[in-house]
Formats: C-alpha cells, sequence, structure tokens
C-alpha cells in the first residue's frame, strides 16, 4: 500500500530536549515535505526536499532541522524544542513539487 | 506576497443544500492550484488540481473551477459523509517548490 508513514504519532517532551520526528515513503517520490498545522493558521510549510541531499526552506524554518540521505526517509529535527512548536505535523511526499502531495497521518507534539 | 484565503471558515448545511466554497490567492503565474480535504486525526487527502482559468473538473459530488483570482469547490447536494475540512494549496510565485495552504473551510453536513 503506497502511504507516507511518520512516527511518532504523539509525543509530550519538555523544553530543550531533542527530539526527531521520522518520516518515510515507499513510492518513490523525489519531492518531500514538512507542514506543521495549527488552528487559524492552516498547514505552514518548514522545509522541503527535491531529492537526496537536497533541501530548502518553506515558510517557517526557524528551530528545525532536516535531512534527505535516502530517498525514502525525511526526518525532521528539533535540536532544543521550546512550547511554541508545540503543534501537529505533517510530512508529505510527491513524485515532483507540482504533483499532488500525499500526507501522513500527522504527528501531535506537545512541548512543556 | 502570496497569500491564500480561504472562506467562509465554517458551514454548515443540511443534507441536500447545495453550496459553494472559496479560495482566493495573489500568486502571479500560477503553477497549479490544489484542493485537499482533511478528516479529524488525518492528513489532507487529494482532491483536485486545476492549472488554467476555466478550467473545471467534477469528482462525485464535488466540483472545483478557477479564475484568475480564485477558484470555487462547488457541492452539490451534500451528505453527512462529505463533513470535513477543505483545503486549497497554491505553489509560490517566487519558488515552484515551496507552497501555500489557506486555513480551511470546515464543512458540517447535518442529515
Amino acid at each position: 500500500e503506497a502511504q507516507v508513514t511518520q512516527n511518532p504519532r504523539y509525543l509530550i517532551t519538555v523544553t530543550g530536549k531533542k527530539l526527531t520526528v521520522t518520516c518515510s515513503q515507499n513510492m518513490n517520490h523525489e519531492y518531500m515535505s514538512w507542514y506543521r498545522q495549527d488552528p487559524g493558521l492552516g498547514l505552514r510549510q518548514i522545509y522541503y526536499s527535491m531529492n537526496v541531499e537536497v533541501t530548502d526552506k518553506g515558510d517557517v524554518p526557524e528551530g528545525y532541522k532536516v535531512s534527505r540521505k535516502e530517498k525514502r526517509n525525511f526526518p525532521l529535527i528539533l535540536e532544543s524544542p521550546s512550547p511554541n512548536q508545540t503543534s501537529l505535523y505533517f510530512c508529505a511526499s510527491s513524485p515532483q513539487s507540482n504533483q499532488p502531495q500525499h500526507f501522513g497521518d500527522g504527528t501531535r507534539l506537545s512541548i512543556l | 506576497e502570496d497569500q491564500v484565503t480561504q472562506s467562509p471558515e465554517a458551514l454548515r448545511l443540511q443534507e441536500g443544500e447545495s453550496s459553494s466554497l472559496n479560495c482566493s490567492y495573489t500568486v502571479s503565474g500560477l503553477r497549479g492550484l490544489f484542493w485537499y480535504r482533511q478528516d479529524p486525526g488525518k492528513g489532507p487527502e487529494f482532491l483536485f488540481t486545476l492549472y488554467s482559468a476555466g478550467e473545471e473538473k467534477e469528482k462525485e459530488r464535488l466540483k472545483a473551477t478557477l479564475t484568475k483570482k480564485e477558484s470555487f469547490l462547488h457541492i452539490t447536494a451534500p451528505k453527512p459523509e462529505d463533513s470535513a475540512t477543505y483545503l486549497c494549496a497554491v505553489p509560490s510565485t517566487y519558488n515552484f517548490n515551496k507552497f501555500y495552504f489557506g486555513s480551511g473551510t470546515k464543512l458540517n453536513v447535518k442529515p
């Protein structure tokens, strides 16, 4: 089954404790992206990747890091999480950037 | 500045009561407008892509249309299972790899 898998689905952690949210797709897509979704603000793009080793900033990249060492994986790293990063996070992928994206089911992060 | 605005924020309809959702955008040189449906606890699911003014796409009770500055998602004779949040998205004017999403319209269809 074609899918985008995110882990964990839920996480409660504390300020400053480094965390990684993993994202994996099994569709051989070149384009991958991370979004955060906050009430009233919609989906905002954090980072995206055009292909292996090619990443770039979205609209809200501050406080986040990404890497794309393999085509299927695109982890999101919060090196020193803060409460304002409490949000619902989505990973997405598509064959190319100008094509519809397939989304994972989301990761709800709470940073205390 | 690139911007995507959706209206209304929320819409309550009776089953069978047709209506339209609006997505207006300010990007130049549009390279596609995407409609998604999002159910609670799930990621957005793709519905339609529109590329040029005048284009229309249909799927069951949904029809998406596009003008130079906005798109409409028309819902004909909706059913309760059409209840969801509907999102639209466009690529940035300056970087086609960056996307801007509207904040969505939450549709509730009562039986």
